[in-house]
């Protein structure tokens, strides 16, 4: 069976501090991968999807970047964060198209001071 | 803009009853919509999938799809504490990508 892993999964960071989360997928290849920010009560906001190694896309301009360095592994970045960072991390996969139903990860719950 | 709209609740019903959540979306030529369910503090966990026009059935979850109405909705029968959380309603539209999610209805269940 499929299993996604993120970590860590509560972090508390200054502002302009680095970002690193990351994702990995277990039990099934070449998955779409998926990045969302959720803020606190309000809905989810895609940011980054990939259909494959080095694949990405952007959905959002922001100081968030994501990279895909193996099939099962997506990593969301930043280099300075900012207060309007804070949130909820969620990774997801999906199989087959992008349209299809989607799994979510544990999440990361994010703190910027 | 493609959209899903949710009705905003919150839905509050007592236990043992019926709670019926609605979605309504804009993209005609959307051909599947999906049930999330997010409790505090965790991440969404799909519930249901629906495809075609009318009900599909798991468990204590009934899923409608009527597509000339633009509306999909999730009955939840026999209703209980454990079933209190958000559900997002969720859709990919035409386009290609992206699931589009609603903004959620919360609903509690009181015994």
């Amino acid at each position: 069976s499929q299993t996604i892993h993120q970590w860590p999964a509560t972090l508390v960071q200054p502002v302009g501090s680095p970002l690193s989360l990351e994702c990995t997928v277990e039990g099934t290849s070449n998955p779409n991968l998926y990045w969302y920010r959720q803020a606190a009560g309000r809905g989810l906001q895609l940011l980054f999807y990939s259909i494959g190694i080095d694949q990405i896309s952007s959905e959002v301009p922001q100081n968030l970047s994501a990279s895909r360095p193996q099939d099962r592994q997506f990593i969301l970045s930043s280099k300075k964060l900012l207060l309007s960072d804070s949130g909820f991390y969620l990774c997801a996969w999906s199989v087959g198209t992008l349209s299809g139903e989607q799994y979510f990860g544990p999440g990361t719950r994010l703190t910027v001071t | 803009q493609k959209e899903v709209e949710q009705n905003s609740g919150p839905l509050s019903v007592p236990e043992g009853a019926i709670a019926s959540l609605n979605c309504t979306y804009s993209d005609r030529g959307s051909q599947s919509f999906f049930w999330y369910r997010q409790y505090s503090g965790k991440s969404p966990e799909l519930i249901m999938s629906i495809y075609s026009n009318g009900d599909k059935e798991d468990g204590r979850f009934t899923a409608q799809l009527n597509k000339a109405s633009q509306y999909v909705s999730l009955l939840i029968r026999d209703s209980q504490p454990s079933d209190s959380a958000t559900y997002l309603c969720a859709s990919p539209g035409t386009s290609y990508g992206k699931l589009t999610f609603g903004q959620g209805t919360i609903l509690t269940v009181h015994p």
